[in-house]
């Protein structure tokens, strides 16, 4: 089974400020996706950003982008020039490229950007 | 209406009711889930429809109940819940639940209460 885990429960950046969140895997599969998700204050779960296993090239999305170490299992997220809009919990997500589309994910980081 | 709609958003029932939520999803999709988000634990996947078939059920407890009658809408039907059961319950739906490209879209979640 698939772990995932997330070490930094709460962080705050301020604003136009650049934070790197933290998360790290477990897992014996070769083949496999890693994805970051946002969920902002009392609204809906929306993808950031999502990286192949098989992809050295580190995924980038605008001001988001992540650092994908496969030999370490770590795959962290850096927002560029933080936005108060960016305030949300963010989860880091698994999926097994042979298990279909099932996402294990982490326990969340609370992320505040201040004025 | 569009994207993924949940119902209701907010329940408060007690552990000898009956009640069932809903999600429907507008996007043309193939695949729905079944997510329940705890306070003190990581998204855990509940259950998975792809073409109305199940093709997953994570060990759920039979108190709850999920029901495909179409590719749009699913249901999850509860009765004789535990206090342990108050949680988010988010829906999503992606192309079919066979391509890990697929994205998952969510929907707002039902805040449940069990008193």
């Amino acid at each position: 089974a698939q772990t995932v885990t997330q070490s930094q429960p709460e962080m705050s950046v301020q604003e136009a400020e650049t934070v790197t969140l933290s998360c790290t895997y477990d897992t014996s599969e070769n083949n496999y996706y890693l994805f970051w998700y946002k969920q902002p204050p009392s609204r809906q779960m929306i993808l950031v950003i999502r990286q192949e296993a098989y992809k050295q090239q580190n995924a980038t999305e605008n001001r988001f982008s992540v650092n994908f170490q496969k030999a370490a299992k770590s795959f962290s997220l850096k927002i560029s020039d933080s936005q108060l809009g960016d305030t949300a919990m963010y989860f880091c997500a698994f999926m097994n490229n042979n298990a279909g589309n099932m996402l294990t994910f982490g326990g969340g980081t609370r992320l505040m950007v201040k004025p | 209406e569009t994207g993924v709609t949940q119902t209701p958003r907010h329940l408060v029932m007690g552990m000898t009711n009956k009640k069932s939520l809903k999600c429907e999803q507008h996007l043309g999709h193939n695949a729905m889930y079944w997510y329940k988000q705890s306070a003190k634990k990581p998204l855990e996947l509940m259950f998975v429809y792809n073409f109305k078939e199940q093709t997953e059920n994570n060990s759920v407890p039979s108190r709850f109940s999920p029901e495909c009658p179409n590719s749009s809408h699913l249901f999850l039907h509860l009765h004789t819940l535990q206090p342990e059961d108050s949680a988010l319950y988010l829906c999503a739906s992606s192309q079919d639940s066979g391509d890990p490209y697929n994205e998952q879209f969510f929907g707002p979640g039902t805040r449940l209460t069990v008193l």
